[in-house]
């Protein structure tokens, strides 16, 4: 079945160091999705890329869509104490209507 | 405006007992959708609904039923709980504009 995988799983990074996360996939997609999940909370939607080699920004946020449409990236410039969570990437699942979440990257920074 | 909203927030149950998770969403979103985050595993689909009227099997069915009982509740009950089942389930729901939009979680804790 279709694997998303999420490089690192983990990082701690001092207040305004910069950070980003890797998304893999076992197939190509259609699109992929990204989450934000606090500590405690529940998965929050923050973007949708769908274009071959998409780039989209959110203020200190950058996601990227591979060439190949099967990875992705997100990368926080000068990461704050506000951006502590877990981060997920999403696709399309084949042959469902559903998404198929990647494992996550905890992001732990200290002031 | 609530969103989707899950109930109850906690439970623990004993081994073999049932209960039945509910969800709601005030959106008018066609699909819904159950998960469950384990730690290190991310988000696994345990079933979701396409449309009112049906319903699918996701990643992770065995030990579970669901129930559309119409455009806005989806219900997920375990009928004979295990320790394996311990874990915090999200209910969540997707309209024609993308991404999901999730409830608060239930944790499950059966011992």
């Amino acid at each position: 079945g279709q694997q998303v995988m999420q490089i690192p799983q983990y990082q701690h990074v001092q207040e305004g160091e910069d950070f980003t996360t890797y998304c893999n996939s076992s197939t190509t997609l259609s699109n992929i999705q990204w989450y934000k999940q606090r500590p405690g909370g529940h998965p929050v939607f923050l973007i949708q890329l769908v274009k071959s080699g998409e780039v989209k920004k959110q203020k200190r946020l950058t996601f990227q869509f591979g060439e190949a449409k099967k990875n992705s990236s997100l990368h926080i410039t000068a990461t704050q104490t506000t951006d502590v969570g877990t981060y997920f990437c999403a696709g399309p699942s084949p042959g469902r209507r559903a998404l198929t979440f990647g494992s996550g990257t905890r992001l732990q920074v200290q002031p | 405006n609530a969103g989707v909203t899950q109930t109850p927030k906690f439970q623990v149950l004993k081994t073999g007992q049932s209960m039945t998770l509910q969800c709601a969403q005030d959106m008018n979103h066609n699909s819904m959708y159950w998960y469950r985050q384990d730690p290190g595993m991310g988000l696994r689909l345990i079933y979701y609904s396409a449309s009112e009227g049906t319903t699918d099997k996701g990643e992770v069915p065995n030990g579970y039923n669901v129930s559309r009982l119409n455009k806005r509740e989806f219900s997920l009950r375990l009928e004979s709980a295990a320790p394996s089942q311990t874990s915090v389930y999200f209910c969540a729901s997707a309209g024609r504009v993308y991404g999901y939009t999730f409830g608060s979680g239930t944790r499950l804790t059966v011992v």
